[in-house]
């Protein structure tokens, strides 16, 4: 399974823009994207998932570089509630999740 | 109600005792999974099944057995539970190509 690269923590105030980013120099041109985040207590909850284009939804965006060895997720006016830790997955065929450690974004008041 | 179920939520054992972890979920989804998370680290994949009659070892399959006894549900066993075996499990399910829901959660500790 190709692996990816996140910061261990970020940091930011709320009601700014955040910029997770993630590096997957190793992507195959069939892996999809996915972010999941898990807030504490709780499961893993899907955030948002794409292959080459750009993706918006509800939750965030989904901004895949040109040759797609890097990708940010993007949440535009983060709140409180935003604070979790983000996984940053590939995933080919099978759907078999790999998770690395993922990114704790704190949000400060 | 939560679309996937997970029970119990919370179970404190001793050493060599069989366990089940049990799982359902009213998705409709053929798809399911259990993961483990220790403390600090991501969600490793234990097992999956892709139908009633698929079962799949995932990557740390040893120690562990799983039941699929119907579209909707999806067990998790622990022949003779050992203390690095306390973890939190997750049961996970989803649709064809599509994201995965996860349960809350069962916190296991085995003394």
């Amino acid at each position: 399974d190709a692996k990816t690269t996140q910061p261990n923590s970020m940091e930011s105030n709320e009601e700014e823009p955040v910029h997770l980013p993630c590096n997957h120099s190793t992507i195959s041109g069939t892996d999809y994207i996915h972010w999941y985040r898990q807030l504490p207590s709780q499961g893993p909850e899907y955030v948002i998932h794409g292959l080459t284009s750009n993706v918006n939804n509800r939750m965030a965006s989904l901004a895949i570089a040109e040759d797609r060895k890097s990708s940010t997720l993007i949440l535009h006016r983060a709140t409180l509630r935003d604070a979790a830790v983000y996984y940053c997955i590939l995933i080919q065929g099978a759907q078999k999740l790999v998770f690395g450690q993922g990114t704790r974004l704190t949000i400060n008041p | 109600d939560a679309d996937v179920t997970q029970t119990p939520r919370n179970r404190i054992t001793k050493t060599g005792k069989r366990i089940m972890l049990e799982c359902s979920q009213t998705k409709g989804h053929d798809r399911m999974y259990w993961y483990r998370q220790d403390p600090g680290l991501g969600l490793r994949l234990i097992y999956y099944s892709f139908d009633v009659k698929d079962i799949n070892k995932g990557e740390i399959s040893d120690g562990y057995s799983v039941s699929r006894q119907a579209q909707a549900k999806f067990s998790l066993s622990l022949e003779s539970a050992i203390p690095n075996q306390t973890a939190l499990y997750f049961c996970a399910t989803s649709g064809d190509n599509q994201p995965q829901h996860f349960g809350d959660g069962t916190r296991l500790s085995i003394l």
